[in-house]
Protein backbone atom coordinates (compact mmCIF):
# COMPACT_ATOMS: atom_id res chain seq x y z
CA UNK A 1 0.00 0.00 0.00
CA UNK A 2 1.58 3.47 -1.02
CA UNK A 3 -0.17 5.06 2.50
CA UNK A 4 -1.79 8.17 2.83
CA UNK A 5 -1.58 10.11 0.39
CA UNK A 6 -1.90 13.82 0.16
CA UNK A 7 -2.14 16.68 -2.68
CA UNK A 8 -0.67 19.26 -3.23
CA UNK A 9 2.31 18.69 -1.00
CA UNK A 10 3.21 22.84 -1.24
CA UNK A 11 0.31 25.10 -2.23
CA UNK A 12 0.92 29.11 -2.26
CA UNK A 13 -2.40 31.31 -2.54
CA UNK A 14 -3.05 34.61 -2.12
CA UNK A 15 -5.81 35.58 0.80
CA UNK A 16 -9.10 35.34 -0.07
CA UNK A 17 -8.65 32.34 -2.18
CA UNK A 18 -10.20 29.06 -2.26
CA UNK A 19 -7.79 26.44 -1.02
CA UNK A 20 -8.59 22.82 -1.54
CA UNK A 21 -6.63 19.91 0.53
CA UNK A 22 -6.96 16.57 -0.66
CA UNK A 23 -6.42 13.05 1.28
CA UNK A 24 -6.53 9.45 0.26
CA UNK A 25 -6.63 7.16 3.22
CA UNK A 26 -4.70 3.79 3.09
CA UNK A 27 -7.65 0.80 1.87
CA UNK A 28 -9.74 -0.26 4.67
CA UNK A 29 -8.96 2.29 6.67
CA UNK A 30 -12.52 3.27 8.38
CA UNK A 31 -11.00 6.21 10.27
CA UNK A 32 -9.91 10.08 8.81
CA UNK A 33 -8.01 12.76 10.74
CA UNK A 34 -7.16 16.33 9.65
CA UNK A 35 -4.82 17.98 11.60
CA UNK A 36 -2.95 21.11 11.25
CA UNK A 37 0.64 22.26 12.59
CA UNK A 38 1.78 25.42 13.41
CA UNK A 39 4.93 26.74 15.32
CA UNK A 40 2.67 28.78 17.83
CA UNK A 41 0.37 25.98 18.47
CA UNK A 42 1.74 22.48 18.03
CA UNK A 43 -0.56 19.57 16.29
CA UNK A 44 -3.76 20.10 16.60
CA UNK A 45 -7.13 17.68 15.68
CA UNK A 46 -9.14 19.47 12.84
CA UNK A 47 -12.11 16.98 12.26
CA UNK A 48 -12.29 12.80 11.95
CA UNK A 49 -14.21 11.17 10.24
CA UNK A 50 -15.39 7.52 11.30
CA UNK A 51 -16.65 5.50 8.19
CA UNK A 52 -16.99 8.59 6.16
CA UNK A 53 -19.51 10.51 8.31
CA UNK A 54 -17.81 13.77 10.29
CA UNK A 55 -17.94 12.50 13.83
CA UNK A 56 -16.14 15.30 15.83
CA UNK A 57 -15.34 18.79 14.00
CA UNK A 58 -14.82 20.98 17.43
CA UNK A 59 -11.25 21.57 16.35
CA UNK A 60 -12.35 23.42 13.10
CA UNK A 61 -11.87 26.98 13.31
CA UNK A 62 -14.09 29.09 12.24
CA UNK A 63 -16.69 28.85 9.28
CA UNK A 64 -14.42 29.34 6.63
CA UNK A 65 -13.17 25.69 6.56
CA UNK A 66 -15.42 22.43 5.77
CA UNK A 67 -14.23 19.30 5.33
CA UNK A 68 -16.09 16.66 3.22
CA UNK A 69 -15.74 12.63 2.93
CA UNK A 70 -17.53 11.20 -0.16
CA UNK A 71 -16.88 7.99 -0.32
CA UNK A 72 -14.16 6.31 1.96
CA UNK A 73 -11.09 6.45 -0.47
CA UNK A 74 -10.73 10.26 -0.27
CA UNK A 75 -11.21 13.50 1.74
CA UNK A 76 -11.08 17.09 1.15
CA UNK A 77 -9.98 20.00 3.13
CA UNK A 78 -11.66 23.83 2.02
CA UNK A 79 -10.61 26.73 3.13
CA UNK A 80 -12.58 29.97 1.72
CA UNK A 81 -11.78 32.46 1.84
CA UNK A 82 -8.36 31.81 2.62
CA UNK A 83 -6.06 34.57 5.66
CA UNK A 84 -2.37 34.35 6.11
CA UNK A 85 -3.08 32.47 9.37
CA UNK A 86 -4.33 29.87 7.97
CA UNK A 87 -0.81 29.15 6.81
CA UNK A 88 0.43 25.61 8.43
CA UNK A 89 1.15 22.34 7.50
CA UNK A 90 -2.03 20.31 7.47
CA UNK A 91 -1.75 16.69 7.51
CA UNK A 92 -4.30 13.92 6.54
CA UNK A 93 -4.32 10.66 8.74
CA UNK A 94 -6.30 7.48 8.47
CA UNK A 95 -6.51 4.14 10.82
CA UNK A 96 -8.15 0.66 11.06
CA UNK A 97 -10.49 0.33 13.91
CA UNK A 98 -10.50 2.66 17.38
CA UNK A 99 -7.40 1.93 19.32
CA UNK A 100 -5.08 1.53 16.60
CA UNK A 101 -2.43 3.28 15.26
CA UNK A 102 -2.93 5.98 12.77
CA UNK A 103 -1.15 6.29 9.75
CA UNK A 104 0.58 9.97 8.50
CA UNK A 105 0.45 11.27 4.97
CA UNK A 106 3.43 13.08 4.00
CA UNK A 107 1.14 16.35 4.98
CA UNK A 108 0.33 19.78 2.49
CA UNK A 109 2.45 22.80 3.17
CA UNK A 110 0.12 25.93 3.00
CA UNK A 111 1.31 29.42 2.89
CA UNK A 112 -1.77 32.39 1.94
CA UNK A 113 0.59 35.61 1.18
CA UNK B 1 -1.16 24.39 31.60
CA UNK B 2 -1.17 21.67 28.61
CA UNK B 3 -2.90 19.00 29.49
CA UNK B 4 0.92 16.85 27.42
CA UNK B 5 4.11 18.11 29.00
CA UNK B 6 7.34 16.99 26.89
CA UNK B 7 10.91 17.05 28.29
CA UNK B 8 13.23 18.49 27.59
CA UNK B 9 12.15 20.98 24.40
CA UNK B 10 15.64 20.25 22.92
CA UNK B 11 17.76 17.83 22.88
CA UNK B 12 21.49 17.39 21.64
CA UNK B 13 23.63 14.52 21.96
CA UNK B 14 26.51 12.69 20.70
CA UNK B 15 26.28 9.81 18.63
CA UNK B 16 26.17 6.38 20.94
CA UNK B 17 24.66 7.98 23.97
CA UNK B 18 21.84 6.51 25.42
CA UNK B 19 18.47 9.31 24.94
CA UNK B 20 15.43 10.13 27.37
CA UNK B 21 12.67 12.01 26.51
CA UNK B 22 9.48 12.21 28.84
CA UNK B 23 5.46 13.08 28.46
CA UNK B 24 2.95 13.85 31.55
CA UNK B 25 -0.45 14.56 31.42
CA UNK B 26 -3.02 15.67 32.90
CA UNK B 27 -5.92 13.60 31.43
CA UNK B 28 -7.07 10.04 32.23
CA UNK B 29 -6.13 8.49 28.75
CA UNK B 30 -6.78 5.27 26.75
CA UNK B 31 -3.54 4.89 24.85
CA UNK B 32 -0.60 6.94 24.44
CA UNK B 33 1.44 7.73 21.09
CA UNK B 34 5.20 8.85 19.89
CA UNK B 35 5.45 10.12 17.15
CA UNK B 36 8.29 10.73 14.75
CA UNK B 37 8.37 13.58 12.49
CA UNK B 38 11.60 14.23 10.43
CA UNK B 39 13.05 17.49 9.47
CA UNK B 40 11.37 16.85 5.69
CA UNK B 41 7.99 17.00 7.68
CA UNK B 42 6.64 13.36 7.48
CA UNK B 43 4.92 11.73 10.83
CA UNK B 44 5.64 8.25 11.38
CA UNK B 45 4.17 6.54 14.40
CA UNK B 46 6.43 5.19 17.14
CA UNK B 47 4.23 3.03 19.65
CA UNK B 48 0.71 2.72 20.67
CA UNK B 49 0.41 2.10 23.91
CA UNK B 50 -1.64 2.19 26.81
CA UNK B 51 0.47 -0.05 30.06
CA UNK B 52 3.51 -1.66 30.51
CA UNK B 53 6.80 -0.99 27.88
CA UNK B 54 6.78 -1.80 24.30
CA UNK B 55 10.71 -1.86 21.85
CA UNK B 56 11.25 -1.30 18.28
CA UNK B 57 14.93 -1.76 17.38
CA UNK B 58 16.88 0.90 19.31
CA UNK B 59 13.86 2.38 20.81
CA UNK B 60 11.88 1.90 24.30
CA UNK B 61 8.88 3.32 25.24
CA UNK B 62 7.14 2.74 28.86
CA UNK B 63 4.17 4.17 30.42
CA UNK B 64 3.25 4.70 33.95
CA UNK B 65 -0.88 4.67 33.97
CA UNK B 66 -0.64 5.54 37.81
CA UNK B 67 2.14 8.58 37.75
CA UNK B 68 0.46 9.73 34.49
CA UNK B 69 3.75 9.17 32.69
CA UNK B 70 5.33 7.86 29.77
CA UNK B 71 9.31 7.63 28.75
CA UNK B 72 10.63 7.44 25.01
CA UNK B 73 14.54 6.30 25.05
CA UNK B 74 16.78 5.63 22.30
CA UNK B 75 19.93 3.65 22.70
CA UNK B 76 23.28 3.84 20.63
CA UNK B 77 21.76 7.35 18.94
CA UNK B 78 22.57 7.92 15.85
CA UNK B 79 22.54 11.27 13.55
CA UNK B 80 19.43 9.57 11.54
CA UNK B 81 17.52 9.77 14.78
CA UNK B 82 17.57 13.80 14.92
CA UNK B 83 13.98 14.71 14.77
CA UNK B 84 11.20 15.96 16.69
CA UNK B 85 9.33 13.65 18.91
CA UNK B 86 5.97 13.98 19.54
CA UNK B 87 3.83 12.41 22.39
CA UNK B 88 0.42 12.28 21.95
CA UNK B 89 -2.56 11.20 24.15
CA UNK B 90 -6.41 9.85 23.17
CA UNK B 91 -8.25 11.16 25.92
CA UNK B 92 -10.10 8.55 27.67
CA UNK B 93 -13.33 10.94 28.01
CA UNK B 94 -13.73 12.42 24.46
CA UNK B 95 -11.42 10.41 22.17
CA UNK B 96 -9.72 12.81 21.25
CA UNK B 97 -5.54 12.79 20.40
CA UNK B 98 -4.13 16.05 22.25
CA UNK B 99 -0.43 16.30 21.33
CA UNK B 100 2.67 17.72 22.99
CA UNK B 101 4.51 20.15 21.76
CA UNK B 102 6.99 17.90 20.92
CA UNK B 103 11.09 17.35 21.64
CA UNK B 104 13.46 18.41 19.10
CA UNK B 105 16.42 15.96 19.16
CA UNK B 106 20.03 16.57 17.38
CA UNK B 107 22.36 13.89 17.37
CA UNK B 108 25.94 15.40 16.31
CA UNK B 109 28.00 12.67 14.50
Amino acid sequence: DAGVIQSPRHEVTEMGQEVTLRCKPISGHNSLFWYRQTMMRGLELLIYFNNNVPIDDSGMPEDRFSAKMPNASFSTLKIQPSEPRDSAVYFCASRRGVNTEAFFGQGTRLTVV
Amino acid sequence: KNEVEQSPQNLTAQEGEFITINCSYSVGISALHWLQQHPGGGIVSLFMLSSGKKKHGRLIATINIQEKHSSLHITASHPRDSAVYICAVRDGATNKLIFGTGTLLAVQP
